[in-house]
């Protein structure tokens, strides 16, 4: 499998645009997750998915960011309008939630987000 | 809610020397936990893991940690690192949701910086 698969790697953008961050996660898994990762903060959970559904997005920092998962092998995280402080590597991460893999996430390499 | 503490944000040391992250978290009761690392400009990938039985777990490496229940530790160690580990290693702990999901809390994160 070629794991959790991220895109853009890479996204500048200016401030007020909408940003639109991509993710494919592992065939099979039935998890998906949402972390942003910063110097100030560490690595926080935004949201995350079972079986498509939204199950906890009490990390989400505000009504700009939202998430969707139409389908078991594609999410997106969407920010509008963004702002400086939104800048951040983001990653999505998915598990399977039984068999020996039970509880273990595994990481895409993430996108780093510019907004200036 | 569980938490888990890095105390060191970073550990410098010297190719071929031993080292140990530490890595305490706050919940006596079962727990899941796990070391992540994160090279540069990637995503985080894991390390080993204890979820029962020994102790002592080994992942891969050549990294190990101890499960000390009593002193809620979960320490990494290498008996002697190379250049290559330089990088971000972070400890996460299992936290039972309301659904009977796993979620992961992770620490704050550990700079391990080998020089020659």
């Amino acid at each position: 499998d070629a794991g959790v698969i991220q895109s853009p790697r890479h996204e500048v953008t200016e401030m007020g645009q909408e940003v639109t961050l991509r993710c494919k996660p592992i065939s099979g898994h039935d998890y998906l997750f949402w972390y942003r990762q910063t110097m100030m903060r560490g690595l926080e959970l935004l949201i995350y998915f079972n079986n498509n559904v939204p199950i906890d997005d009490s990390g989400m920092p505000e009504d700009r960011f939202s998430a969707k998962m139409p389908n078991a092998s594609f999410s997106t995280l969407k920010i509008q309008p963004s702002e400086p402080r939104d800048s951040a590597v983001y990653f999505c991460a998915s598990s399977l939630s039984g068999g020996a893999g039970k509880n273990i996430q595994y990481f895409g390499a993430g996108t780093r987000l510019s907004v200036l | 809610a569980q938490s888990v503490t890095q105390l060191d944000s970073q550990v410098p040391v010297f190719e071929e020397a031993p080292v140990e992250l530490r890595c305490n978290y706050s919940s006596s009761v079962s727990v899941y936990l796990f070391w992540y690392v994160q090279y540069p400009n990637q995503g985080l990938q894991l390390l080993l893991k204890y979820l029962s039985g020994s102790t002592l777990v080994k992942g891969i490496n050549g990294f190990e940690a101890e499960f000390n229940k009593s002193q809620t530790s979960f320490h990494l160690r290498k008996p002697s690192v190379h250049i290559s580990d330089t990088a971000e290693y972070f400890c996460a702990v299992s936290q039972r949701e309301n659904t009977g999901f796993q979620k992961l809390v992770f620490g704050t994160g550990t700079r391990l910086l080998v020089s020659p």
